[in-house]
């Protein structure tokens, strides 16, 4: 059965730069499919941050302006998501997930609270 | 960009009720369309793909129905465990990802 794994810092300066990562067991991301970032402030639904494909190619949420970049490390089996100049509204959980474009996002991490605060 | 409009926010219903969920795209996806059920705390769950598609292990009371810009989850019977917040999502590709604001059913 294929897991998802969030890791990364859970507290975060303002301005400074939110840096996640999702470990993927018992699958491997060079399989020909998205994976994505999904975030959800506390209280609030569900946001699309963005998605890589094999190769390393992106896609991002235009209401980040231009401020995320998703990479992929095929050595290690994971993707990770850097967010820079980050605000209070930034603070959520931010879950990893298989899919993207033309597939439905049918695995997904537990999810890591990641605050932004000095 | 393609935005996803659900109704009602909040649904209150009993066991045994039959309960159904509508979700709006500004513009049509097709059958893009995919619905999560998501409990407190926890990762959000695939339930339907491609509008009407079935995830592997879930009950037959849950169904999907539409294409082009307006669709539907009905749960035919609520059970204790259908008490959540369901959320639709557009994938079609032609526009980035997005989610309906999310639907809680309470008792």
């Amino acid at each position: 059965q294929m897991q998802l794994q969030e890791s990364g810092p859970g507290l975060v300066k303002p301005s400074g730069t939110l840096s996640l990562t999702c470990t993927v067991s018992s699958a491997s991301i060079t399989t020909p499919i998205w994976w994505s970032w999904v975030r959800q402030p506390p209280g609030k639904g569900l946001e699309w941050v963005g998605q890589v494909f094999q190769g390393g190619i992106t896609n991002y949420n235009p209401s980040l302006k231009g401020r995320g970049t998703i990479s992929m490390d095929t050595s290690k089996n994971h993707f990770s998501l850097s967010l820079t100049s980050v605000t209070a509204a930034d603070t959520a959980v931010y879950y990893c997930a298989r899919g993207g474009d033309k597939a439905s996002f049918d695995y997904w991490g537990q999810g890591m609270l990641v605050i932004v605060s000095s | 960009d393609i935005q996803m409009t659900q109704s009602p926010a909040t649904l209150s219903a009993s066991i045994g009720d039959r309960v159904t969920i509508t979700c709006r795209a500004s513009q049509s996806i097709v059958d893009w369309l995919a619905w999560y059920q998501q409990r407190p705390g926890r990762a959000p769950k695939l339930l339907i793909s491609k509008a009407s598609v079935p995830q592997g292990g879930v009950p037959s009371r849950f169904s999907g129905r539409g294409s082009g810009t307006e669709f539907t989850l009905t749960i035919s019977s609520l059970q204790p465990d259908d008490f959540a917040t369901y959320y639709c999502q557009q994938y079609s590709g032609s526009s980035p990802i997005s989610f309906g604001q999310g639907t809680k059913v309470e008792i």
